[in-house]
Parts: C-alpha cells; sequence; structure tokens
C-alpha cells in the first residue's frame, strides 16, 4: 500500500547527540515536510521542500538539518543545538498541486525524548 | 500572514449531544481552510476542506463545518457525538491553491463521556 512511513517510532537520545528521523514516501509526492508538535501549541513547521535537492526553513528550523536527495526520502536532523528537542516529529507529504487544498498526507510520527 | 486560533484546548460532551470545536482564522487573501483529525500517537487526518465553493462542508464520520467569512470563523460540529469521535482537532489554512504550507492552529482535544 502507498503511503508514509517513518522510523523510528520512539527514540531516546543523551544531551549533545544528534539524532537522524527517516521519512520515506511511495506516493510519487513532490512535496514533503517535517512538523513539531508539542502540546498545547499545535503543529510548527521545521523544513520543508518542494522538489528534490531544494528545501525551504520553516518557522522553528534552528537545530535542525534536512537533505533531499531522492524524491521518496526527506530525513531530519536533530542537531545538538535544539535545545529542547523532546517532541513528537510528524513528517507530510504532497503534490504540489494538492498543498494549497491542504490535502497533506501524514506518517505516524516519530517520538524523541532526551535523557 | 495566515493563522488560525482554536478556541477551547479541550472540549468534554457527552455521548450523543452536539459536538462545537471553535475555529477563527486571520488571512489576507481569501483563505482555503482544513480541519484535520489526529487518534493518539498516530499521524493527522483530513476530515473536511473549505476551498472556496459552498460555504457549508460536510466531512467524513459525520462532521461538518460551515465558512462564515463575517465572522471569520470555520467552526467544526457534529449532532451526536459518538465514543470513536475522542481525538484531537486540528484546525488549519492555506493562502490558496498555490500555497506551499499550510498553518495549523494550536489543536482541541475532544473528550467524550459515556
Amino acid at each position: 500500500d502507498g503511503g508514509i512511513t517513518q522510523s523510528p517510532k520512539y527514540l531516546f537520545r543523551k544531551e549533545g547527540q544528534n539524532v537522524t528521523l527517516s521519512c520515506e514516501q511511495n506516493l510519487n509526492h513532490d512535496a514533503m515536510y517535517w512538523y513539531r508538535q508539542d502540546p498545547g501549541q499545535g503543529l510548527r513547521l521545521i523544513y520543508y521542500s518542494q522538489i528534490v535537492n531544494d528545501f525551504q526553513k520553516g518557522d522553528i528550523a534552528e537545530g535542525y538539518s534536512v537533505s533531499r536527495e531522492k524524491k521518496e526520502s526527506f530525513p531530519l536532523t536533530v542537531t545538538s543545538a535544539q535545545k529542547n528537542p523532546t517532541a513528537f516529529y510528524l513528517c507530510a507529504s504532497s503534490t504540489r498541486r494538492q498543498v494549497g487544498t491542504g490535502e497533506l498526507f501524514f506518517g505516524e510520527g516519530s517520538r524523541l525524548t532526551v535523557l | 500572514a495566515q493563522s488560525v486560533t482554536q478556541l477551547g484546548s479541550h472540549v468534554s460532551v457527552s455521548e450523543g449531544a452536539l459536538v462545537l470545536l471553535r475555529c477563527n482564522y486571520s488571512s489576507s487573501v481569501p483563505p482555503y481552510l482544513f480541519w484535520y483529525v489526529q487518534y493518539p500517537n498516530q499521524g493527522l487526518q483530513l476530515l473536511l476542506k473549505y476551498t472556496s465553493a459552498a460555504t457549508l462542508v460536510k466531512g467524513i464520520n459525520g462532521f461538518e463545518a460551515e465558512f462564515k467569512k463575517s465572522e471569520t470563523s470555520f467552526h467544526l460540529t457534529k449532532p451526536s457525538a459518538h465514543m470513536s469521535d475522542a481525538a484531537e482537532y486540528f484546525c488549519a489554512v492555506s493562502d490558496g491553491q498555490g500555497a506551499q504550507k499550510l498553518v495549523f492552529g494550536q489543536g482541541t482535544r475532544l473528550t467524550i463521556n459515556p
């Protein structure tokens, strides 16, 4: 079945370590997104990419990095510069035409806990 | 820039009662508006959307929402709550078909009491 796969589902990290969250889609979508979810703050956009080898910062990009070397993959690295990385991270994808009409497809999320 | 405000981070209703989740938007252009639902430890799924056609929009699972330009609102309703409706609901906005991203509200957690 087509969809978005995020891994790992749960991840624990020690302070000062970088960690990479995987996001893979087989929907042939051009656009991919990373959101961070915290209780009471909704979803905040970290990075997004409309096309391979190109990406833009969202509202809270500091302390994060991404790459888009393949259409299917959009990994997110949470660096040691991110001061409060414990959160639920959601990856989404869409065709570029569908973004404005709200049809984002989400993965099941990755929960990162910093010990 | 567009934004949405969801009034009430938690809403609790009895099974069979009316569900009303509030969303107000701010946009300098005619907005497209959306409601998404999130079940525990899962991603979001689209519930319904307004994209400048009919102002009363029907979605999945018996939910509907009405776009009211004069009130800058897009409230979500369901006549009779079911236990399976317990979830978190997010309102979102884009600035139209050419938009590159959605902006989400803070979310409202809906609890259904038996």
